[in-house]
């Protein structure tokens, strides 16, 4: 099936500092790609819709400017977090579907801020 | 975006069949069912999808009900690894264009030896 990676796979970063997170498609090309974030013992929430050569689409309560999305190109979506504070460590998570309605996620970025 | 209701967990004995229930009481006409499931520290991994007819593959089979309002998951021969979260999502998809999934709290499934 297709394949999603994320990059780094965890990170430990000290508050107030930035961390960027990628999602790259390896075996197909994602013109929109998602990204989740998860919190302990919950499930999966929807933060926003990336979409290659446009603004990305958030959803209700996610702040744009924290929380920065580019589709660079049709196999990279990047996620940033700035100024991170303790309360943004989470499990991010990212997808993107090959083809139709089936999405493939990627394996997970854990974020620690300190 | 319609609502799918699931059952907060259920146990399975290995080797034996699990069949995982969602109720969508409100769904439309042009909705999917999609299933998902999360292995713990793991992305999500998709599972099977239809829309009106049962489907099978190689990892499960879908039963959908006639009237769409409810459908089941059904894991043939439950395995140590098939221990997850299990999702029942409905999806929307219009022109070719992918739908954003809403996930619920979805089924855990533990799976004894």
């Amino acid at each position: 099936g297709a394949v999603v990676s994320q990059h780094p796979s965890w990170v430990i970063c000290k508050s107030g500092t930035s961390v960027k997170i990628e999602c790259r498609s390896l075996d197909f090309q994602a013109t929109t790609m998602f990204w989740y974030r998860q919190f302990p013992k919950q499930s999966l929430m929807l933060m926003a819709t990336s979409n290659e050569g446009s603004k990305a689409t958030y959803e209700q309560g996610v702040e744009k400017d924290k929380f920065l999305i580019n589709h660079a190109s049709l196999t990279l979506s990047t996620l940033t977090v700035t100024s991170a504070h303790p309360e943004d460590s989470s499990f991010y998570i990212c997808s993107a579907p090959p083809a139709g309605d089936t999405q493939y996620f990627g394996p997970g970025t854990r974020l620690t801020v300190l | 975006d319609a609502k799918t209701t699931q059952p907060n967990s259920m146990e399975s004995n290995e080797e034996e069949p699990v069949h995982l229930p969602c109720n969508h009481s409100t769904i439309s006409g042009t909705d999917y069912i999609h299933w998902y499931r999360q292995l713990p520290s793991q992305g999500p991994e998709y599972v099977i999808h239809g829309l009106t007819s049962n489907v099978n593959n190689r990892m499960a089979s879908l039963a959908i009900a006639e009237d769409r309002k409810s459908s089941t998951l059904i894991l043939h021969r439950a395995t140590l690894r098939d221990a997850a979260v299990y999702y029942c999502i409905l999806s929307f998809s219009y022109g070719g264009a992918t739908n954003k999934l809403i996930f619920g709290t979805g089924t855990l499934l533990a799976v004894q030896p």
